[in-house]
C-alpha cells in the first residue's frame, strides 16, 4: 500500500478566511512532505517532517503553518493567503535514511484564493 | 540556477514504440534519482528510481540509465502505451545531511502516445 490521502479535495477560500488542509499515511514512514504545484510547474518543496519534528523550511511565508500532530498525520493551516497561493498543494510521505528518499505523493488539494 | 533540467518540454511518440525521456543534472552531490509520471490534478506518481552506485535500473516496461561521468539520465518506455501519455519529471537529492528529503524536480517532458 503506497497510499497518501489528503483532504479537501478542492479549496475555495477568502483572503481572510483560515483553513486547514490535511494529509494522512498509514505506510510506517517518518518524513512528511508539503510542496506548492503552479500550472506547467515542477512541485516546490515547502516543508519537510522528519519524526514529527519540522527539519526544512524552505523560507515559507508565515501565514502557511504546518503541522505533525503524529506520525501519519500532517496538516498545513491557512491564514490570510494571497491569489497568488492558488495552487495545487501536494503532500508526500517516504522512510528516513540512506536510499530511501522515494517520496510517495498524494493527489493533492487544489487551493484557490479569491 | 537549474540543478536538474528536461530540455524537451514535450515528445511525441507512436504507440508501441520506444520513448525516451532525458534529465541532465548540474550538482555532482545528487546520488539518488527519481521518474515520477503525472496526470492533470493528480498527485505525482512514482515510476522508478536509480542510486547513483548503479547505471541501469529495470522495472517491467521502465528502465533507467544513469551516465555519472556526463550528469545524465534518461528513461526508457518500451513499448510505449497510449496510457502513459502524461508529465513526466525527474528528481535528484542528496543522501544525508541538511539537504535531506530534499527533492530537487526537473521542469518535466509532455510525452503523448499515439495510437
Amino acid at each position: 500500500d503506497t497510499e497518501v490521502t489528503q483532504t479537501p479535495k478542492h479549496l475555495v477560500m477568502g483572503m481572510t478566511n483560515k483553513k486547514s488542509l490535511k494529509c494522512e499515511q498509514h505506510m510506517g514512514h517518518r518524513a512528511m512532505y508539503w510542496y506548492k504545484q503552479k500550472a506547467k510547474k515542477p512541485p516546490e518543496l515547502m516543508f519537510v517532517y522528519s519524526y514529527e519534528k519540522l527539519s526544512i523550511n524552505e523560507s515559507v511565508p508565515s501565514r502557511f503553518s504546518p503541522e505533525c500532530p503524529n506520525s501519519s498525520l500532517l496538516n498545513l493551516h491557512l491564514h490570510a493567503l494571497q491569489p497568488e497561493d492558488s495552487a495545487l498543494y501536494l503532500c508526500a510521505s517516504s522512510q528516513v535514511g540512506r536510499d530511501t528518499d522515494t517520496q510517495y505523493f498524494g493527489p493533492g488539494t487544489r487551493l484557490t484564493v479569491l | 540556477d537549474q540543478q536538474v533540467k528536461q530540455n524537451s518540454p514535450s515528445l511525441s511518440v507512436q504507440e508501441g514504440r520506444i520513448s525516451i525521456l532525458n534529465c541532465d543534472y548540474t550538482n555532482s552531490m545528487f546520488d539518488y534519482f527519481l521518474w515520477y509520471k503525472k496526470y492533470p490534478a493528480e498527485g505525482p506518481t512514482f515510476l522508478i528510481s536509480i542510486s547513483s552506485i548503479k547505471d541501469k535500473n529495470e522495472d517491467g516496461r521502465f528502465t533507467v540509465f544513469l551516465n555519472k561521468s556526463a550528469k545524465h539520465l534518461s528513461l526508457h518506455i518500451v513499448p510505449s502505451q497510449p496510457g502513459d501519455s502524461a508529465v513526466y519529471f525527474c528528481a535528484a537529492s542528496v543522501a544525508g545531511g541538511t539537504s535531506y528529503g530534499k527533492l530537487t524536480f526537473g521542469q518535466g517532458t509532455i510525452l503523448t502516445v499515439h495510437p
